[in-house]
């Protein structure tokens, strides 16, 4: 059984930083892509990042890069998101997924139960 | 960036009875990189539909997806009472994924 189990979260004052961890279990997880959404309170999802399987390439949404780094230890099967000068506007669920990527494909097929990050003062 | 656009906003539908919910995109989509997901509330999306018509694992085929270029819709045949929740599209496009706003299906 696939099972992606995210931790980290919590309350963080603006302009601080927190590093989000997701263990991955159940399937090959250095063969696969893996990815972090976002969704902010009562709001719909938001793809935030992308890794490769062996973290050679990343991708960000627009408004965190700079800010936020993906990475991943293929030994440990876990995936991390360093974010750093945290906004109020970064406050959202955090949901880890495995994403399906290729020439014919593009989609999250398993997904956390996401851990909440609330940037407030 | 390609925008996705969901209508309606939300769907009052009786058990028993058909929704077609639509993604239009702002500009033209490889069906490839289409996918639908549900999720309901306190929960986690869950993978509906990929290649815009591929059923995911475990999917009942009352769901089905349809749609080419710049719209595309998913269909419930026949609303169960476990289908009232937000459903959202998904396209990928030139390393950036991006999702619809959602459309909501609610019990009328």
């Amino acid at each position: 059984e696939v099972q992606l189990v995210e931790s980290g979260g919590g309350l963080v004052q603006p302009g601080g930083s927190l590093r989000l961890s997701c263990a991955a279990s159940g399937f090959t997880f250095s063969s696969s892509w893996m990815s972090w959404v976002r969704q902010a309170p009562g709001k719909g999802l938001e793809w935030v990042a992308n890794i490769k399987q062996d973290g050679s390439e990343k991708y960000y949404v627009d408004s965190v890069k700079g800010r936020f780094t993906i990475s991943r230890d293929n030994a440990k099967n876990s995936l991390y998101l360093e974010m750093n000068s945290l906004r109020a506007e970064d406050t959202a669920v955090y949901y880890c997924a495995r994403c399906i990527f290729g020439r014919s494909a593009g989609y999250f097929d398993y997904w956390g139960q996401g851990t909440l990050v609330t940037v407030s003062s | 960036e390609i925008v996705l656009t969901q209508s309606p906003g939300t769907l009052s539908l009786s058990p028993g009875e058909r929704a077609t919910l639509s993604c239009r995109a702002s500009q033209s989509v490889s069906s490839s990189y289409l996918a639908w997901y549900q999720q309901k509330p306190g929960q986690a999306p869950r993978l509906l539909i990929y290649g815009a018509s591929s059923r995911a694992t475990g999917i009942p085929d009352r769901f089905s997806g349809s749609g080419s270029g710049t719209d595309f819709t998913l269909t419930i045949s026949r609303l169960e009472p476990e289908d009232f929740a937000v459903y959202y599209c998904q396209q990928y496009v030139s390393s950036a994924w991006t999702f619809g706003q959602g459309t909501k299906v609610e019990i009328k």
